[in-house]
C-alpha cells in the first residue's frame, strides 16, 4: 500500500480538464511545499512535470498545473491530449523516520 | 544536459547479490544527493535509498532494504552504486537513479536497469 493515496484511473476526452488528487498526511504532503508530480509513459522513466507544489519543471507545457490544500495535493491537465495519456505519480518529501520520500500508487489518465 | 545511466541489473538466484550502478554527466556530480527509486513490475515507485552529496554524510534506506542494501558513491568517476545482498522475489524491480535537487525534487532520473531475482 502506497504512502500517498491518488485514484487508480481517470479519463477525458481530448480538449477536456482532468484533476488528478494526492493525499497524504501532515507528515509530508500536508507538511511540505516539496510535492512533486511525475508523469510515465510505458517502458520510460519518470520525468519530472511538476515540483514544489505547483512550479513547472523545464519545457513542461502550461497546460499542467499543480496546487495543494492541507494534506491533499492535486495535477490538473487542461486541453487534454492524446500524448499526456500515462501514468502520473505524486511524490513528497516525509519527516518519517523510516523514509525519505514517498508516492502515490499511481493514476492512470485515458485520453477517450 | 544532465544525463543520469543506469547499468548492471539482470539475472540472480534468491539469496544473491547483484551491484547496480549510475554514471552521472551534465553537471558537477558531489555537491548532489542522490536516490534509488525502485518500481516492481506492473507496480507504483518505491523509494529505496539515499546518499549525502560531498558537504555532508547522510546515507538513508527504506525499511524493506535496510541490512541487506549499502548505498555509496565515487565522485571521481561520478558514479552511483546500490550494493544489493540476499535478494529475495520482493526486490525484482526496475532500478532508478534520481538526482535530489535542493532536497527538494527529484529532478533528474537514469533509465532504469531491471533487476530479476529468480531461481
Amino acid at each position: 500500500q502506497s504512502a500517498l493515496t491518488q485514484p487508480a484511473s481517470v479519463s477525458g476526452s481530448p480538449g477536456q480538464s482532468i484533476t488528478i488528487s494526492c493525499t497524504g498526511t501532515s507528515s509530508d504532503v500536508g507538511g511540505y511545499n516539496y510535492v512533486s508530480w511525475y508523469q510515465q509513459h510505458p517502458g520510460k522513466a519518470p520525468k519530472l512535470m511538476i515540483h514544489h507544489v505547483s512550479d513547472r519543471a523545464s519545457g513542461i507545457s502550461n497546460r499542467f498545473s499543480g496546487s495543494k490544500s492541507g494534506n491533499t495535493a492535486s495535477l490538473t491537465i487542461s486541453g487534454l491530449q492524446a500524448e499526456d495519456e500515462a501514468v502520473y505519480y505524486c511524490n513528497s518529501y516525509t519527516s518519517s523516520s523510516a523514509l525519505r520520500w514517498v508516492f502515490g500508487g499511481g493514476t492512470k489518465l485515458t485520453v477517450l | 544536459e544532465v544525463q543520469l545511466v543506469d547499468s548492471g541489473g539482470g539475472l540472480v538466484q534468491p539469496g544473491g547479490s547483484l551491484r547496480v550502478s549510475c554514471v552521472a554527466s551534465g553537471f558537477t556530480f558531489s555537491p548532489y544527493g542522490m536516490n534509488w527509486v525502485r518500481q516492481a513490475p506492473g507496480k507504483g515507485l518505491e523509494w529505496v535509498s539515499y546518499i549525502s552529496g560531498s558537504s555532508t554524510n547522510v546515507i538513508q534506506y527504506a525499511d524493506s532494504v535496510k541490512g541487506r542494501f549499502s548505498i555509496s558513491r565515487d565522485n571521481a568517476k561520478n558514479s552511483l552504486y546500490l550494493q544489493m545482498n540476499s535478494l529475495t522475489a520482493e526486490d525484482t524491480a526496475v532500478y532508478y537513479c534520481a538526482r535530489e535537487v535542493g532536497g527538494t525534487t527529484l529532478e533528474n532520473w537514469g533509465q532504469g536497469t531491471p533487476v530479476t531475482v529468480a531461481s
